[in-house]
C-alpha cells in the first residue's frame, strides 16, 4: 500500500537554486495538491489539478510551478528558491468523481526543505 | 473568504483527561467539516468528518458535531490517552471541488 509518496524527504538549497519536489500516488485519484505547512499558519494550498493536463493556483502559488503530465505524478517545482520558501511540504490526493469522493484528502508523509 | 479558528495550543493534559478543541469556521452555504490528525513526522490523516448541519462525527474515541447555529466544530473526546499526543487541524471544504482550508493546527501532549 504505498499510497502518496513523495521526494526527496530531506533537501537543503541555497538561494537561487532550482528544484523538484515529486509526488506519486497510485489510488488512480483525479485530484492532487500541493500544500506548504508552516508554524503559526497551518497548512496553506500552493497548485492543484483535476485531472492530467489540467492545473490551478492555490492560495500561495508565487514562486513555483507544476506540472501534471499523468494521472499519477504531480511533481512542484521551485524556480528560483528564497528562504520564505523554507517549509514542509505535503502532497495530497483525493477521488473527484462524485460517488466516490469523500471530501478525505490523502497526504504524503512530507518533504521538508530549508533555503539558506 | 472561507476561514477556520482553531484554538491556539500546545494543550498539555494527563492520561484520562477530558480533551476539548475548539474549532469555528466562516463560510458561505453549508461547508463539510473535518478533522485531521498528524502525528510526529507523518503526514496528515482524516480523523472524522461531518457533511450537514447536526451531524456528528466519530472516530476513535473521537467526536465532533457540527454545529450550524455557533458555526463551530469542536473535537472532544472522553479519555485521552498518550498515543493521541498529536497535532490536530480542523478543516473546511466549501463547494464540490477537495480545496480545503486548514485550521493553524493544535498540538496535544498528554503526560502518564
Amino acid at each position: 500500500n504505498a499510497g502518496v509518496t513523495q521526494t526527496p524527504k530531506f533537501q537543503v538549497l541555497k538561494t537561487g537554486q532550482s528544484m523538484t519536489l515529486q509526488c506519486a500516488q497510485d489510488m488512480n485519484h483525479e485530484y492532487m495538491s500541493w500544500y506548504r505547512q508552516d508554524p503559526g499558519m497551518g497548512l496553506r494550498l500552493i497548485h492543484y489539478s483535476v485531472g492530467a493536463g489540467i492545473t490551478d493556483q492555490g492560495e500561495v502559488p508565487n514562486g513555483y510551478n507544476v506540472s501534471r503530465s499523468t494521472t499519477e505524478d504531480f511533481p512542484l517545482r521551485l524556480l528560483s528558491a528564497a528562504p520564505s520558501q523554507t517549509s514542509v511540504y505535503f502532497c495530497a490526493s483525493s477521488y473527484l468523481k462524485a460517488r466516490a469522493n469523500t471530501g478525505e484528502l490523502f497526504f504524503g508523509e512530507g518533504s521538508r526543505l530549508t533555503v539558506l | 473568504g472561507n476561514s477556520v479558528t482553531q484554538m491556539e495550543g500546545p494543550v498539555t493534559l494527563s492520561e484520562e483527561a477530558f480533551l476539548t478543541i475548539n474549532c469555528t469556521y466562516t463560510a458561505t452555504g453549508y461547508p463539510s467539516l473535518f478533522w485531521y490528525v498528524q502525528y510526529p513526522g507523518e503526514g496528515l490523516q482524516l480523523l472524522l468528518k461531518a457533511t450537514k448541519a447536526d451531524d456528528k462525527g466519530s472516530n476513535k474515541g473521537f467526536e465532533a458535531t457540527y454545529r450550524k447555529e455557533t458555526t463551530s466544530f469542536h473535537l472532544e473526546k472522553g479519555s485521552v490517552q498518550v498515543s493521541d499526543s498529536a497535532v490536530y487541524f480542523c478543516a473546511l471544504r466549501r463547494g464540490g471541488g477537495n480545496k480545503l482550508t486548514f485550521g493553524t493546527g493544535t498540538q496535544l501532549k498528554v503526560e502518564l
